[in-house]
C-alpha cells in the first residue's frame, strides 16, 4: 500500500515570497492534518480536514496561511508571504475514520521549507 | 489545554545498554498516549500506544506504560541497538480534540556500537 506522498521535499525561498506544498493521503483516508515542525520541537497542528471540510484550523496563522481539500482526497497548502520564522518541516498526515473517530496518523516524509 | 513535556536530551548510549526516556503530561479529558519515531531521513512513524489507565504498549522490544496518577508514559528498553538510533516523540490525543496529536518536544537518542 502506497504511503503519504507529499511534494516537494524540499523548498528554499526569499522572504515575502509564496510557497505552495502539496500532500496526496493514502487511499480511503478520510482524515488529513498538516503539521508544522521547527527544529529542535514537536510537530504542532496547522489544520485538520474530515474529507474536505475544515475540523480544527486554530492555529493556523490565517493571514498568511492557507489550505485546501478539493474533493476530498490530495491537499496543498500555501504560505503567502512567507517570513524567516516559517522555515521548518511541514508535515502531512492522514487516517482512516472509525467507529471511534480517526484512527492512527500516517505520516510523510515532509516537505523542509528554507526562508532565506 | 494539553501538553506534552519529554526529558531533555540528546541521550547518548552504548550498545546494550538500558533506555528510559520520560514523558509526562497534562489534559483535558482522557487522553490516548502514543510514542512515535522518527528515523534518519524518513517521515514519523507509530511506534506503540496505550488508551486507557495502566494499558502497557510494546513494539520492538519498546514499552511504555499509562500511568494515570503520575500521568505518565515513559519509554523503556531494556537492550538498545545501533539501529535506535533516532527522534523519538511522545504525543496524545483526547476525544475533544477528535484525532488531533499534541507532541513533545523530541529526544535524540544516538547509540554507539
Amino acid at each position: 500500500e502506497a504511503g503519504v506522498a507529499q511534494s516537494p521535499r524540499y523548498k528554499i525561498i526569499e522572504k515575502r515570497q509564496s510557497v505552495a506544498f502539496w500532500c496526496n493521503p493514502i487511499s480511503g483516508h478520510a482524515t488529513l492534518y498538516w503539521y508544522q515542525q521547527i527544529l529542535g520541537q514537536g510537530p504542532k497542528l496547522l489544520i485538520q480536514f474530515q474529507n474536505n471540510g475544515v475540523v480544527d484550523d486554530s492555529q493556523l496563522p490565517k493571514d498568511r496561511f492557507s489550505a485546501e481539500r478539493l474533493k476530498g482526497v490530495d491537499s496543498t497548502l500555501k504560505i503567502q508571504p512567507a517570513k524567516l520564522e516559517d522555515s521548518a518541516v511541514y508535515l502531512c498526515a492522514s487516517s482512516l475514520e472509525t467507529s471511534g473517530g480517526p484512527g492512527e496518523q500516517f505520516f510523510g516524509p515532509g516537505t523542509r521549507l528554507t526562508v532565506l | 489545554g494539553n501538553s506534552v513535556t519529554q526529558m531533555e536530551g540528546p541521550v547518548t548510549l552504548s550498545e546494550e545498554a538500558f533506555l528510559t526516556i520520560n514523558c509526562t503530561y497534562t489534559a483535558t479529558g482522557y487522553p490516548s498516549l502514543f510514542w512515535y519515531v522518527q528515523y534518519p531521513g524518513e517521515g514519523l512513524q507509530l511506534l506503540l500506544k496505550a488508551t486507557k489507565a495502566d494499558d502497557k504498549g510494546s513494539n520492538k522490544g519498546f514499552e511504555a506504560t499509562y500511568r494515570k496518577e503520575t500521568t505518565s508514559f515513559h519509554l523503556e528498553k531494556g537492550s538498545v541497538q545501533v539501529s535506535d538510533s533516532a527522534v523519538y516523540f511522545c504525543a496524545l490525543s483526547t476525544g475533544t480534540s477528535y484525532g488531533k496529536l499534541t507532541f513533545g518536544q523530541g529526544t535524540i537518542l544516538t547509540v554507539h556500537p
